[in-house]
C-alpha cells in the first residue's frame, strides 16, 4: 500500500465547473496535509495547507480533511484553464521542519 | 511567502563528471532543507534531509557517497552529484523550512547526463 494515494487521472473538467481531487494516506499519526500544484517542468507550488478536521477555504479552493477516514480532498470552484496542472497531495507527521511524503499526483485538465 | 532560490535551473554534463546544485533561502533562515528528486511522470521522492551544521540524513536507497549534501550556513545548502551517469538524469528540487508550518520549494534543477 502506498503511503499517499491519489487517482492519477487524467481528470477532465469543463471550464466553470467544480474540480474534485482526492487523496488517502496510510500513516495515522500524520498531522499536516498539503496540496501543491505543479505545472509541467516546474517546481511544486503550495495551494492549500490543512491541519484539523473539516473544511478550509481560500478563494476558489477548499481543502477538506477527515482524519478518521484518512482522507483529504481539494475542491476547485469555477475552474479555469490556468488550473490545468498536476495536483500533488503531501503529508507529514509533524508541524514544520518535517519531510513531506507525496502522492503521485492527479493530472487535471480544464476544458474551455 | 518565503523565497527559495535554486541554481542552476538546468545543467547538462558528461557521464563521470560531478555537478553541484545550490539552494538558497533568500529572506529567511532555513534550519532544515530537503532535497527531492522527480523522474518523468512520477512524484517527488525525498532523497535527504539536511540540518545546518550537521550531517545530512539520507533516505533508504540513496547513496550518500554519490549525492553529497552540505548545509554549511542557514541560507545555503548544496547537493553535489558525483560521477554522474545517465540514470541520474532527473529533476532535482530543494525545499527549505525555517520553522514555518510550510516548506518552500526552489525552482528545481533539470539535470541531464550525456
Amino acid at each position: 500500500q502506498k503511503e499517499v494515494e491519489q487517482n492519477s487521472g487524467p481528470l477532465s473538467v469543463p471550464e466553470g465547473a467544480i474540480a474534485s481531487l482526492n487523496c488517502t494516506y496510510s500513516d495515522r499519526v500524520s498531522q499536516s496535509f498539503f496540496w501543491y500544484r505543479q505545472y509541467s517542468g516546474k517546481s511544486p507550488e503550495l495551494i492549500m495547507s490543512i491541519y484539523s478536521n473539516g473544511d478550509k477555504e481560500d478563494g476558489r479552493f477548499t481543502a477538506q480533511l477527515n482524519k478518521a477516514s484518512q482522507y483529504v480532498s481539494l475542491l476547485i470552484r469555477d475552474s479555469q484553464p490556468s488550473d490545468s496542472a498536476t495536483y500533488l497531495c503531501a503529508v507529514s507527521r509533524r508541524f514544520g521542519n518535517e519531510k513531506l511524503t507525496f502522492g503521485t499526483g492527479t493530472r487535471l485538465t480544464i476544458i474551455p | 511567502g518565503a523565497v527559495v532560490s535554486q541554481h542552476p535551473s538546468w545543467v547538462i554534463c558528461k557521464s563521470g563528471t560531478s555537478v553541484k546544485i545550490e539552494c538558497r533561502s533568500l529572506d529567511f533562515q532555513a534550519t532544515t532543507m530537503f532535497w527531492y528528486r522527480q523522474f518523468p511522470k512520477q512524484s517527488l521522492m525525498l532523497m535527504a534531509t539536511s540540518n545546518e551544521g550537521s550531517k545530512a540524513t539520507y533516505e533508504q536507497g540513496v547513496e550518500k557517497d554519490k549525492f553529497l549534501i552540505n548545509h554549511a550556513s542557514l541560507t545555503l545548502s548544496t547537493l553535489t552529484v558525483t560521477s554522474a551517469h545517465p540514470e541520474d538524469s532527473s529533476f532535482y528540487i530543494c525545499s527549505a523550512n525555517g520553522g514555518q508550518t510550510e516548506a518552500f520549494f526552489g525552482q528545481g534543477t533539470r539535470l541531464t547526463v550525456v
